[in-house]
């Protein structure tokens, strides 16, 4: 597609329950990047994929998050039992190798 | 937690004024990046740069980067309406396209 598609845009769970959020960079970015960004602050970095390789992991607050992207395309951004402190934006981004990236809209999590 | 300092917080100016705003951290980066975030969006780029010294302008945006690599400044000459937003500065330690760290932001407000 034109931009990075996230998908959904808005996801309320409650606490505990499991959430995935998806991603759809622009086709043939070999990077691909999850930022979470908590309200009134700049985004963090949480994970790096290069292609389907995940080769930095080290933004991941708990090992309760978890991502993949198997086929080097989509990606998707697990969480297990969610807590109120995962409320957040969760921002996708995606690169061909050394541009500059570009972010897809987010999904915004709220956990009631 | 975040590295970058970036000030002022918010700013409130008339439109045509001028706008400055700077990005200080206790670490040295390769690259400087420089986004703006509009509600419900992803951050986009505005302007990258890659050598300490180096000044660029991309319309009536003009960013440095500092010489000691640890700071960057983003001017906004004549500002109009569509300015408002959320300006971000950002930090990366490889020149391509890796983990960025962002600061909290900059809102601007532009007053007609």
């Amino acid at each position: 597609g034109a931009g990075v598609s996230q998908s959904p845009r808005y996801k309320v769970a409650k606490r505990g329950q499991d959430v995935a959020l998806r991603c759809d960079p622009i086709s043939g970015h070999v990077s691909l990047f999850w930022y979470q960004q908590a309200l009134g602050q700049g985004p963090e970095f949480l994970t790096y994929f290069q292609n389907e390789a995940q080769l930095d992991k080290s933004g991941l607050p708990s090992d309760r998050f978890f991502a993949e992207r198997p086929e080097g395309s989509v990606s998707t951004l697990k969480i297990q039992r969610t807590q109120q402190e995962d409320s957040a934006v969760y921002l996708c981004a995606s690169s061909f190798w050394d541009n500059g990236y570009t972010f897809g809209s987010g999904t915004r999590l709220t956990v009631v | 937690g975040q590295q970058l300092n970036q000030s002022p917080q918010s700013m409130f100016i008339q439109e045509g004024e001028d706008v400055s705003m700077n990005c200080t951290s206790s670490s040295i980066f390769n690259t400087w990046l420089w986004y703006k975030q509009d509600p419900g969006e992803g951050p986009v780029l505005l302007i990258a740069l890659y050598k300490a010294g180096e000044l660029t302008s991309n319309g009536r945006l003009t960013a440095q980067f500092g010489i000691t690599r640890k700071d960057s400044f983003l001017n906004i000459s004549a500002s109009i309406p569509s300015d408002v937003g959320i300006y971000f500065c950002a930090g990366q330690y490889s020149t391509n396209a890796g983990k960025s760290t962002f600061g909290d932001g900059t809102t601007l407000t532009v007053k007609p």
